[in-house]
């Protein structure tokens, strides 16, 4: 079952602040977090685990509401360096799921000066 | 130390045709996933292999398949190519107790 990521794009002025959500309509073991600049491969951001706490890198952090089986990536103060392609990849336990990343569709980033 | 490798990089071949790309994990790793990326697609996944038992499989037709040798080297073919599996194909390793994924540059692949 692929995620749900919104939204699909969003661009913003160095500085600004977004917020990229994503949401499985499945009971989740873990979400992580990459990011995938133009033709290069994806680099992994952070991920969180179920009953685990929000984590953070650098102006980069984000949350996991098992209640909504939902994640959001929280990024402030965006650099330049920021621009690139967002994916969240879930994970499940059981089922015959375990060890399987699916990712979604990605939400695109561009930081302007 | 030396990160994912796949092999070729480009390949254009024609409908009808097969094809076969190669992933090497970073040394120590045992687990190697396959992934699909097409524009608006995101990445589809394909199948993961561990210690060269397929533990996973995507929603994909039967043309594509997979392996994964004992130095765990892994490769995937797709057969009876058709134009719609032109695309960046991905592979991923990750370590036993780890959890992120390493992936590779990818093997971009266009069917003509």
């Amino acid at each position: 079952q692929q995620p749900v990521q919104s939204p699909q794009a969003v661009i913003l002025r160095e500085g600004e602040d977004a917020v990229i959500n994503c949401s499985s309509s499945k009971a989740l073991y873990s979400v992580h977090w990459y990011r995938q600049k133009h033709g290069e491969a994806p680099v992994f951001l952070m991920i969180l685990l179920k009953g685990g706490e929000q984590k953070g890198h650098e102006k980069i952090s984000a949350s996991f509401n098992e209640k909504k089986q939902q994640s959001s990536l929280y990024l402030t103060a965006s650099q330049l360096s920021y621009s690139g392609t967002y994916f969240c990849g879930t994970e499940m336990r059981g089922g015959g799921s375990n060890y399987k990343l699916t990712f979604g569709k990605g939400t695109l980033l561009t930081v302007n000066p | 130390k030396a990160g994912v490798t796949q092999t070729p990089r480009y390949l254009i071949k024609t409908r009808g045709q097969q094809v076969t790309l190669s992933c090497s994990p970073i040394s120590g790793h045992r687990s190697v996933s396959w992934y699909q990326q097409t524009p608006g697609q995101g990445l589809q996944f394909l199948f993961e292999y561990f210690s060269e038992t397929q533990r996973n499989k995507g929603n994909f037709p039967g043309r594509f398949s997979g392996r994964q040798f004992s130095n765990s080297r892994s490769e995937m073919n797709v057969s009876t190519l058709e134009l719609g599996d032109s695309a960046l194909y991905l592979c991923a390793s990750r370590s036993d107790y780890g959890v992120e994924a390493f992936f590779g540059q990818g093997t971009r692949l266009t069917v003509v």
